[in-house]
């Protein structure tokens, strides 16, 4: 299996663009998180999935911040309007069976918003 | 409030070395625990897992013990070598909980 995919591995972005995260998890695996990753605040659980459903989107900081699962094999995190203290490396996360086993971590975008 | 701890931030050793990095945790009613490494610019591999049940694990020269008791728990490295150069990272499921909790990370480095 080639892991946890996301698209893009970095992305430039303008302040007020609207800007989309993707993931493909491992095949298989049927919960998917999204954690973020700053110098200040280290790694923080945006929103989880189980079976495509999302099951705890309480670390999601605003509205701006949405979440979608609309398969198995795909899910986007979608900022709009985007601002600098979004600027952040995003990593989308399986895991199969239970939310506490073993998580698998994709490479991450890193996103910059000028 | 539920927090996991590591100290140092940073790690400093000679190649050959044998190390201990430190996890501490508030609240001993945990489900599991993780060691995690991260290579900069990388995303997070994992390492070992022990479960509550359980007092350690081990995977070639790395062990983790666990102390629910005392909130602790250890990733001992043995003779360490430059590619173990990594940050670590320890996370915790608590038992109530519905997230991975992390800690802020110990960034290691192996020197020739």
């Amino acid at each position: 299996d080639a892991g946890v995919i996301q698209s893009p591995r970095h992305e430039v972005t303008e302040m007020g663009q609207e800007v989309t995260l993707r993931c493909k998890p491992i095949s298989g695996h049927d919960y998917l998180f999204w954690y973020r990753q700053t110098m200040m605040r280290g790694l923080e659980l945006l929103i989880y999935f189980n079976n495509n459903v999302p099951i705890d989107d309480s670390g999601m900081p605003e509205d701006r911040f949405s979440a979608k699962m609309p398969n198995a094999s795909f899910s986007t995190l979608k900022i709009q309007p985007s601002e600098p203290r979004d600027s952040a490396v995003y990593f989308c996360v399986s895991s199969l069976g239970t939310a506490y086993n073993e998580q698998f971590f994709g490479p991450g975008t890193r996103l910059t918003v000028l | 409030k539920q927090e996991v701890t590591q100290i140092p931030a940073a790690l400093s050793v000679p190649e050959g070395e044998n190390l201990v990095l430190n996890c501490s945790f508030t609240d001993s009613a945990i489900y599991n625990l993780q060691w995690f490494r991260q290579d900069p610019g990388k995303g997070l591999t994992s390492l070992l897992l022990i479960q509550s049940s359980q007092r350690e694990q081990t995977s070639g020269r790395l062990n983790a013990s666990l102390d629910k008791s005392s909130g602790r728990s250890t990733l001992y490295i043995a003779a360490s070598q430059p590619g173990d150069s990594a940050t670590y990272l320890c996370a915790v499921w608590w038992d109530a909980g519905n997230m991975l909790t992390f800690g802020g990370g110990t960034r290691l480095m192996v020197k020739p």
